[in-house]
């Protein structure tokens, strides 16, 4: 069973208006950490977001949150007033430690079109 | 600002070459990982290191080996490069402890094997 999953291939949003990129995982840990990159065409992956699995709180970073169900385990990555510079993939990622080493595992990802 | 850089931004070897991708962090983190990204699979881990010459086999190291002499420094290499090792490769480091033990990438490598 996939660990991360991301079951948006493609998203498409106006600029100025909100997106949700979802984003479901499964894990038996109950120390986990979530999160979202960016990737632009450039090919280089940017952190935009963490949500650690005992945070109390949905994390937000800018114009970026992350709306965290643990029940349902999901971890949607909210962009409200997208810009054209938003057009990009974007990848759900799940740490978890095994053996005393953190290691990411990640989805296959969303990309996202913004158009003018 | 964590700054990861990788040799080359693009490289092009033939069959049966030995490969070396380099990377290096300014960040003194202990963490350092490698990636690879094809299209449709997400970012797969080949290895990783947790300290000096200590490495860690990831979800798919066959066909390549890592080495860490010195603590800014991660090589991937292939020993013997095939075509279906044409990928991006992506470098990334983090510090164990820090809370949130986010990894940061460097801009990647397109490798294409001939």
């Amino acid at each position: 069973a996939q660990k991360i999953t991301q079951t948006q291939p493609g998203m498409f949003v106006q600029e100025k208006e909100a997106v949700t990129l979802d984003c479901t995982y499964d894990t038996s840990d109950p120390s986990y950490g979530l999160f979202w990159y960016k990737q632009p065409s450039s090919g280089e992956m940017i952190f935009l977001i963490y949500q650690g699995s005992y945070d109390q709180q949905n994390a937000t970073e800018g114009r970026y949150s992350l709306n965290f169900q643990k029940a349902r385990k999901s971890a949607n990555l909210v962009i409200s007033a997208s810009q054209l510079g938003d057009s990009a993939m974007y990848f759900c990622a799940m740490r978890e430690t095994d053996s005393g080493y953190s290691t990411l595992t990640f989805g296959k990802g969303t990309m996202l079109l913004v158009s003018p | 600002d964590v700054k990861v850089t990788q040799s080359s931004r693009y490289l092009v070897k033939r069959t049966g070459e030995k490969v070396f991708l380099e990377c290096v962090q300014d960040m003194d983190h202990e963490n350092m990982f490698w990636y690879r990204q094809d299209p449709g699979l997400g970012l797969r881990l080949i290895y990783f290191s947790y300290d000096v010459k200590m490495k860690e086999k990831g979800d798919i190291p066959e066909g390549y080996s890592v080495s860490r002499e010195k603590k800014e420094r991660f090589s991937l290499i292939l020993e013997s490069a095939s075509t279906n090792q044409t990928s991006m490769y992506l470098c990334a480091s983090s510090e164990p402890g820090q809370g949130t033990d986010t990894q940061y990438f460097g801009p990647g490598t397109r490798l294409t094997v001939l």
